[in-house]
């Protein structure tokens, strides 16, 4: 139980064009979700928390408009991140939770900008 | 500004050895801590949430303790497996949307 997916796993887009991460919870309803961004070497940094029908809360720093985040389910939120340059290259990673304290992880989108 | 460190950074140990690493968090207001595994291209499976002080919790050959007076964790893993090999990370909870500060990880390589 409580698997999450996440699509696409790797993307390789031209400099100025968006790309849509979704993230599923398969088996659960997820109540909420967040998205992680993890640059080399380093941990993995929240980008945002999203709840079911309701704004996303983003982090310090992170830019809202740049990273659409919509959570239209419980079991869907996507990441949009908009007009991408090469340095928004990352791993990108979501995870829900169902209330309770785990978070369940999906396993992760790799986005390369060129 | 929560922080919370892991170290070491890497591990390497051969089959059958023992090995633990450690996290390290404030002390103060403590609530919980957890520990997952992350092993490459999979998606980071929780292990532990540990929430009392000298809490001891096992699962298999792994097994953890924590003392939240002091802010440490402890992982420990008994006779290592190649199928041990994976990252471990301990992140504590970083405010009100339940929302999770985690360390930058220990990478376990067990060779066999």
């Amino acid at each position: 139980g409580a698997v999450v997916s996440q699509h696409p796993s790797w993307v390789i887009c031209k400099s100025g064009t968006s790309v849509k991460i979704e993230c599923r919870s398969l088996d659960f309803q997820a109540t909420t979700m967040f998205w992680y961004r993890q640059f080399p070497k380093q941990s993995l940094m929240l980008m945002a928390t999203s709840n079911e029908g309701s704004k996303a809360t983003y982090e310090q720093g992170v830019e809202k408009d740049k990273f659409l985040i919509n959570h239209a389910s419980l079991t869907l939120s996507t990441l949009t991140v908009t007009s991408a340059h090469p340095e928004d290259s990352s791993f990108y990673i979501c995870s829900a939770t169902a209330g309770k304290e785990t978070q369940y992880f999906g396993p992760g989108t790799r986005l390369l900008v060129l | 500004i929560l922080n919370v460190e892991q170290s070491p950074q890497s591990l390497h140990v051969q089959e059958g050895d023992s090995t633990n690493f450690t996290c390290s968090f404030p002390s103060s207001n403590f609530y919980a801590l957890h520990w997952y595994r992350w092993e490459t291209a999979k998606s980071p499976e929780a292990l532990f949430v540990m929430t009392l002080n000298g809490d001891e919790k096992k699962k298999g050959r792994i097994s953890a303790t924590l003392n939240t007076k002091e802010g440490y964790s402890y992982l420990y893993i008994k006779g290592s497996q190649p199928e041990d090999s994976a990252t471990y990370l301990c992140a504590i909870p970083g405010g009100a949307t339940n929302k999770l500060i985690f360390g930058t990880g220990t990478l376990l390589a067990v060779q066999p």
